[in-house]
């Protein structure tokens, strides 16, 4: 099974500036990687799917990046509608496999 | 729109059985794979399996196995997730996801919640 290690497990950054979330594979899952944002109550919500091509309707301030083991989720300005938890999961071997999470807070 | 609607929470007794439901809409319904995923409370999102709306195929987590049977109805484009001896630690979220097979899961029910307890 491939672990998914997602840090730093909390973040807290200020509105308009940069968050940057990482996520870590055991092995490597080429770009089978996907982000999800899930807010309080509420299912997850894809954000990035292949590493870095972003989900129908997702604003542009959302980024991935990386390939192989490292990836990287970016909010390149932070709103406040972005609080929530972020997880990363790959879909490159069975079974799929989700990383523990990030929240994003307000400093 | 295309949407999934699942069926409403549950309470359950140590080692009885639940039947989850999620029904589509706004889409075709053979054409994209369904997956499972739980949430317990406070904590990350776990693969429970994926099902195959139009031939029905399965495959399961091993942690699940013999004790989780995916099915789908065709005419009623649902799908349904049984769990089976249910212990306290099977309290949860349960979640249906379409995706491929296997690929992102691009849009997601709305949650049921399970709750085990004597």
């Amino acid at each position: 099974e491939i672990v998914m290690t997602q840090s730093p497990a909390t973040l807290s950054v200020s509105p308009g500036e940069r968050a940057t979330l990482s996520c870590r594979a055991s092995q490597s899952v080429s770009s089978n990687l996907a982000w999800y944002q899930q807010k309080p109550g509420q299912a997850p919500r894809l954000l990035i799917y292949g590493a870095s091509s972003r989900a129908t309707g997702i604003p542009a301030r959302f980024s991935g990046s990386g390939s192989g083991t490292e990836f990287t989720l970016t909010i390149s300005s932070l709103q406040s509608e972005d609080i929530a938890v972020y997880y990363c999961q790959q879909y490159n071997n069975w079974p799929l496999t989700f990383g523990g999470g990030t929240k994003v807070e307000i400093k | 729109q295309v949407q999934l609607v699942q069926s409403g929470a549950e309470v359950k007794k140590p080692g009885a059985s639940v039947k989850v439901s999620c029904k589509a809409s706004g889409y075709s319904f053979t054409k994209y794979y369904i997956h499972w995923v739980r949430q317990a409370p406070g904590q990350g999102l776990e693969w429970m399996g994926i099902i195959n709306p139009s031939g029905g195929s399965t495959s399961y987590a091993q942690k699940f196995q013999g004790r989780v049977a995916m099915t789908r109805d065709t005419s009623t484009t649902t799908v349904h997730m049984d769990l089976s001896s249910l212990r306290s630690e099977d309290t949860a979220v349960y979640y249906c996801a379409r995706g491929g097979n296997p690929d992102a899961f691009d849009m997601w029910g709305q949650g049921t919640m399970v709750t085990v307890s004597s």
